[in-house]
């Protein structure tokens, strides 16, 4: 079963504007949520996470925003910008499971000039 | 400080064939992770080791599959007579505790024929 899942495999949106990235889980148990951003030929790097007792963390142009009660979490990037093109995953995981990571498929975000 | 390193990149093998793959995490990181990404999809948990000690091994990991991390440090992931549908890339991931972000390297791509 897929515990965790970002239903829009693709985004484009235009460079300066925002762009919304969703994600949705089934597992309650999840207490701790992460973004990771993948380039082509390349690991995926940590972008910003969020711990469940909170609904929001800002990092600089990054934003994620939690809604525990609708199991669902969403990331804004603003503005964005066209090397902000990638794949992005959201991940999860929960105290008792050692930390292991359960991923999203991904979205592929496209930011043009 | 230079990340977490992967080697060999690339690997094509015929199947039926044994492989091994060796991952170097960040040097003071006493946990490693080893993870498998199918085209299309996120990232899978295969197992991780804090220090030497296997903590954890997902169902994914068949007795085909084997893992060591002999003093701690790099370690290895051996597949025994591979098989198709063991073509992915092979990710491993470091970090310093249990809710310490994960780093993750290039990958292996394996190709099996």
């Amino acid at each position: 079963d897929q515990q965790v899942k970002q239903n829009s495999p693709s985004l484009s949106v235009q460079e300066g504007r925002i762009s919304i990235l969703n994600c949705d889980y089934t597992n309650s148990m999840f207490d701790y949520f992460l973004w990771y951003k993948k380039y082509p030929a390349e690991g995926p790097t940590f972008l910003i996470s969020i711990s469940s007792i909170k609904d929001k963390n800002e990092d600089g142009r990054f934003t994620v925003f939690l809604n525990k009660s609708a199991k669902h979490l969403s990331l804004h990037i603003v503005p964005s910008q066209p090397g902000d093109s990638a794949v992005y995953f959201c991940a999860a995981s929960q105290e008792t499971s050692g930390s292991r990571l359960t991923f999203g498929e991904g979205t592929q975000l496209t930011v043009n000039p | 400080d230079t990340g977490v390193s992967q080697n060999p990149r690339h690997k094509i093998t015929k199947r039926g064939q044994n492989v091994t793959f060796r991952c170097d995490p960040i040097s003071e990181h006493n946990r490693l992770y080893w993870y498998r990404q199918t085209l299309g999809q996120g990232p899978e948990f295969l197992t991780y080791f804090q220090n030497e000690a296997q903590l954890e091994k997902s169902r994914l990991l068949s007795d085909r599959f084997s893992a060591e991390r002999p003093k701690g440090s790099f370690s290895t992931l051996e597949i025994q007579r591979t098989e198709q549908g063991d073509s992915a890339m092979y990710l491993c991931a470091s970090g310093g505790g249990p809710r310490d972000t994960q780093y993750f390297g290039p990958g292996t791509r394996l190709t099996v024929l």
